[in-house]
Formats: C-alpha cells, sequence, structure tokens
C-alpha cells in the first residue's frame, strides 16, 4: 500500500471547468512534487514544494495552480485545461533539505485526468 | 539538456532467465542512481537505489553502477512474469531528477 494518497483516481471534466486533485502524505517528508504522465512516456516535473514553500515550477501554464496548505497535503487547481492536458498527474514525496529535494520518490497511484 | 538513455524494447525474457537492463547517463556529475517499475495503468515504485560504484543486490535484484562509463544497470534474476513491467532509470544530478523514458520488460512464461 503507498503512503501517498491521491484524490481522485479518476476525473474528467470540460474546458471551463474548475476542479483540483488532493494528495496526501504521512512519512514526515518535506518536500512533494506533482508531475505529468503522458501514455509510454516518463513522468515530468511539474512543481516541487520544500517545507511547504514553491520551490520549482517547470514554467507549467498558469491554468494548472498548486498549493501546499502544510507538510502533508498538497493540492493541483485546474481551470481552463485544454484536451493535451489529459494524462496521468502524480504526486510523489521524497526526504531532504535545501531546494532540491530529490531522493528516493515515493510515489501516489496518480489522478487520470481526461479533458473535454 | 542532461540525458538518460534506455533501450525502449520491449526486451523479451524466459521466465527464469536473468532480465539485463541498461541505461546511460550524460551528467558526470550525477550522484544519485534510481530504478523505478511501473505496471501498465499504475504509478512508480522504486525498487532499487545506488550511490557508489559496484554492485547493490536485494532479493533477486542487483543494480550495477560504473560512474567512469556512465551507465547503471539493473539486473533480475530468476525472472517470474510479474516482473513484466516499464522499468525506468533515474539520475539525481545538480538540476534534479532526469528519467529516461524506460525499457518495456515482458517475461515469458
Amino acid at each position: 500500500d503507498t503512503e501517498v494518497t491521491q484524490t481522485p483516481k479518476h476525473l474528467v471534466m470540460g474546458m471551463t471547468n474548475k476542479k483540483s486533485l488532493k494528495c496526501e502524505q504521512h512519512m514526515g517528508h518535506r518536500a512533494m512534487y506533482w508531475y505529468k504522465q503522458k501514455a509510454k512516456k516518463p513522468p515530468e516535473l511539474m512543481f516541487v514544494y520544500s517545507y511547504e514553500k514553491l520551490s520549482i515550477n517547470e514554467s507549467v501554464p498558469s491554468r494548472f495552480s498548486p498549493e501546499c496548505p502544510n507538510s502533508s497535503l498538497l493540492n493541483l487547481h485546474l481551470h481552463a485545461l485544454q484536451p493535451e492536458d489529459s494524462a496521468l498527474y502524480l504526486c510523489a514525496s521524497s526526504q531532504g533539505q535545501g531546494p532540491l529535494l530529490v531522493g528516493e520518490l515515493f510515489f501516489g497511484e496518480g489522478s487520470r485526468l481526461t479533458v473535454l | 539538456q542532461k540525458e538518460v538513455e534506455q533501450n525502449s524494447g520491449p526486451l523479451s525474457v524466459p521466465e527464469g532467465a536473468i532480465a539485463s537492463l541498461n541505461c546511460t547517463y550524460s551528467d558526470r556529475v550525477s550522484q544519485s542512481f534510481f530504478w523505478y517499475r511501473q505496471y501498465s495503468g499504475k504509478s512508480p515504485e522504486l525498487i532499487m537505489s545506488i550511490y557508489s560504484n559496484g554492485d547493490k543486490e536485494d532479493g533477486r535484484f542487483t543494480a550495477q553502477l560504473n560512474k567512469a562509463s556512465q551507465y547503471v544497470s539493473l539486473l533480475i534474476r530468476d525472472s517470474q512474469p510479474s516482473d513484466s513491467a516499464t522499468y525506468l532509470c533515474a539520475v539525481r544530478g545538480a538540476d534534479g531528477l532526469t528519467f529516461g523514458k524506460g525499457t518495456h520488460l515482458i517475461i515469458q512464461p
């Protein structure tokens, strides 16, 4: 069982909708990540939060808006998405210090998003 | 642009044999190396990490690292059908974690 929990597992939304993806971890990790993964491609980094502060934004369009309410929670707010944004959105966490908190990543099961 | 290269496969291996997966990377200052397994439709799962030259064994899995040649490999002994998955190599450098495109492994019963 993964210790990183993502909800919802599946989401279908129209291009004018506003929705949110949620992620929770209880491992005491201080870094949390959003990745996007298209079919047969590797995960692509979107955002990194370090100690609840946004430390990396990989030039992601503003229709994706991350939020880290506390060290255990990470949200991704979605608004005015495009069909090409359909993908598996993965949350991950890791231990570490500093702005690049990479190491052993623990992924959630992902939220599969379909934009109509 | 830091690159991590893997043969996309599919790599087909008979059950019980050794599966050998390879990965090369371009950033000489890379520090940490990881293998993730991803079943179709599921999220990646960390199966091995290696930080220094040589071999690291964990059960049926052995990771091998050669920093001079800039390659890292994963051996799976006594391959099982449940090992059929995509294996992602990930390399940590100064810029963060870079994933390879993955090798699709098929274990034939």
